[in-house]
C-alpha cells in the first residue's frame, strides 16, 4: 500500500459526459501528479500541483482541468468525454520535505474511466 | 526532449533463474534520476528501484539490481532468483528537469514455474 488513495476505482459514464476523479496524497506529501494511461499512448503526465499551486502541465487537454485544495487532496476533472479518454488515470504523490525534484513519486491503485 | 526506450515488449524466465530487462534513455540534463516501476496485474505502479545520475555506484534492492551505464545512457534492470510474484509489467522511467516522470513504453515478464 503506497499510502495514496485514488475513489472511484472503477467509473463507467457515456460520451459528452463530466466526471471528477479524487486523490489523496500520502499523509505530509506537498505534490500530486496525474497521470494517463491508455493502450495506444502508454503512461503520460497530465499535470502535477504543488502545495495547492500548478506546477507543470503534460499533454492535458483543454477538456481536462484539475486543482488541489487546502487539505492536499486533488480532483482531476474530465469534460465533453470522449470515447478516447478511456483510460487508467494514476495519482502519484511526492514532496515531504519541499517538493525536490529528488522525491520518488508513490502511485496511487488508479481509477479505470470507461466511456461508453 | 526527454525519451525512454524498453526494446523487449516482452521477456520470459524461469522460476530461480536471473533476468535483466533493457532500457535506454535519452536527456540534455546533468542531473536526474532513473526508476523501474512495476505493474502487476492488480494495476497497481509499485516502485522497485531508484538511481541518481550522479552516482557511480548502482542500486540495489534484494533481488533487484540495475546497471546502470551513464556515458551509454543505458540502464537496464536484473532481477535475481525470480519468483512467480516478479510476473508483471516493468516501466523504466527518467525524471530531470521537470519533475514529471517519463516512461518507457513497458515490458512483459512472464516468470515460468
Amino acid at each position: 500500500d503506497s499510502g495514496v488513495t485514488q475513489t472511484p476505482k472503477h467509473l463507467i459514464t457515456a460520451t459528452g459526459q463530466r466526471v471528477t476523479l479524487r486523490c489523496s496524497p500520502r499523509s505530509g506529501d506537498l505534490s500530486v501528479y496525474w497521470y494517463q494511461q491508455s493502450l495506444d499512448q502508454g503512461l503520460q503526465f497530465l499535470i502535477q500541483y504543488y502545495n495547492g499551486e500548478e506546477r507543470a502541465k503534460g499533454n492535458i487537454l483543454e477538456r481536462f482541468s484539475a486543482q488541489q485544495f487546502p487539505d492536499l487532496h486533488s480532483e482531476l476533472n474530465l469534460s465533453s468525454l470522449e470515447l478516447g479518454d478511456s483510460a487508467l488515470y494514476f495519482c502519484a504523490s511526492s514532496g515531504r520535505t519541499s517538493g525536490r525534484t529528488t522525491d520518488t513519486q508513490y502511485f496511487g491503485p488508479g481509477t479505470r474511466l470507461t466511456v461508453l | 526532449a526527454q525519451t525512454v526506450t524498453q526494446s523487449q515488449p516482452e521477456m520470459s524466465v524461469q522460476e530461480a533463474e536471473t533476468v535483466t530487462l533493457s532500457c535506454t534513455y535519452d536527456t540534455s540534463e546533468s542531473d536526474y534520476y532513473l526508476f523501474w516501476y512495476k505493474q502487476p496485474p492488480s494495476r497497481q505502479m509499485i516502485l522497485v528501484i531508484r538511481q541518481e545520475a550522479y552516482k557511480q555506484q548502482n542500486a540495489t534492492e534484494n533481488r533487484f539490481s540495475v546497471n546502470f551505464q551513464k556515458a551509454a545512457k543505458s540502464f537496464s534492470l536484473k532481477i535475481s532468483d525470480s519468483q512467480l510474484g516478479d510476473a508483471a509489467m516493468y516501466f523504466c522511467a527518467l525524471q530531470g528537469g521537470s519533475e514529471k516522470l517519463v516512461f518507457g513504453k513497458g515490458t512483459k515478464l512472464t516468470v515460468n514455474p
